[in-house]
């Protein structure tokens, strides 16, 4: 199985201020038929289930706001917010979907400083 | 506007079989672009992929085989939705259940479906306890 490890657990960020969570993969999610990072991003508003923000490590899904960027290859990954907002409080968690079992990183916790 | 709508009992007694169904509007079960899965959630364990079920000119099913000897994931195509059976639960089994999307791309004419979630359902919180 691929083991998704996310840092830091928490982060508490001032509103304006950039927010930044890793991703690392036990082992490379590019593949290189197509060169593409098979790894995902999602966000996790209380009560609510998650939110898919970010496919391909760069690829923002449909009406998700430009503030929330992608970045990484082969093993590590990093989702960025570059102007944190109120509604941005959630748990962040990163996928891979290069192999099955489909894994998950176990969450990032962002809130306001 | 697909929407994916969960039910089922929120609380089994160990040992018995836990079972929810995922109604889909706006979509299709047996459509050759979509992809139904089954992920839980719990404080111990996280965000876990159970498995999937799709249709690509005939079904597929799989599963991941921390739960392959307990589950069962099954489409309805005549009432347009997928179930899923987890046998012989135990405490460990409590979490939020949720069914999931994954769809397919087509470039140029080549067509795959990628295992990310495009669409949630709302979640359905099971305890088990007697």
């Amino acid at each position: 199985d691929i083991v998704m490890t996310q840092s830091p657990d928490s982060l508490a960020v001032s509103l304006g201020e950039r927010a930044t969570i890793n991703c690392k993969s036990s082992q490379s999610v590019l593949y290189s038929s197509n060169n593409k990072n098979f790894l995902a991003w999602y966000q996790q508003r209380p009560g609510q289930p998650p939110k898919l923000l970010i496919y391909w490590a760069s690829t923002r899904e449909s009406g998700v706001p430009d503030r929330f960027s992608g970045s990484g290859s082969g093993t590590d990954f990093t989702l960025t917010i570059s102007s944190l907002q109120a509604e941005d409080v959630a748990v962040y968690y990163c996928q891979q979907y290069y192999s099955t079992p489909l894994t998950f990183g176990g969450g990032t916790k962002v809130e306001i400083k | 506007q697909v929407q994916l709508q969960q039910s089922g009992p929120g609380l089994v007694k160990p040992s018995q079989t836990l079972s929810l169904t995922c109604a889909i509007s706006g979509d299709s079960v047996s459509s050759n672009s979509g992809a139904w899965n089954w992920i839980r959630q719990s404080p111990s364990r996280g965000l876990e992929w159970l498995g999937r079920t799709y249709y690509r000119s005939k079904w597929f099913s799989d599963y991941s085989l921390s739960v392959k000897s307990r589950i069962t994931i099954n489409p309805d195509t005549s009432k347009n939705q997928f179930s899923l059976q987890l046998s012989s639960v135990t405490p460990e089994d409590t979490a939020v259940y949720y069914c999931a999307r994954s769809s397919t791309v087509c470039t140029r004419g080549n067509c795959h479906t990628y295992w990310y979630f495009d669409l949630w359902g709302r979640g359905t919180l099971v305890t088990v306890s007697s």
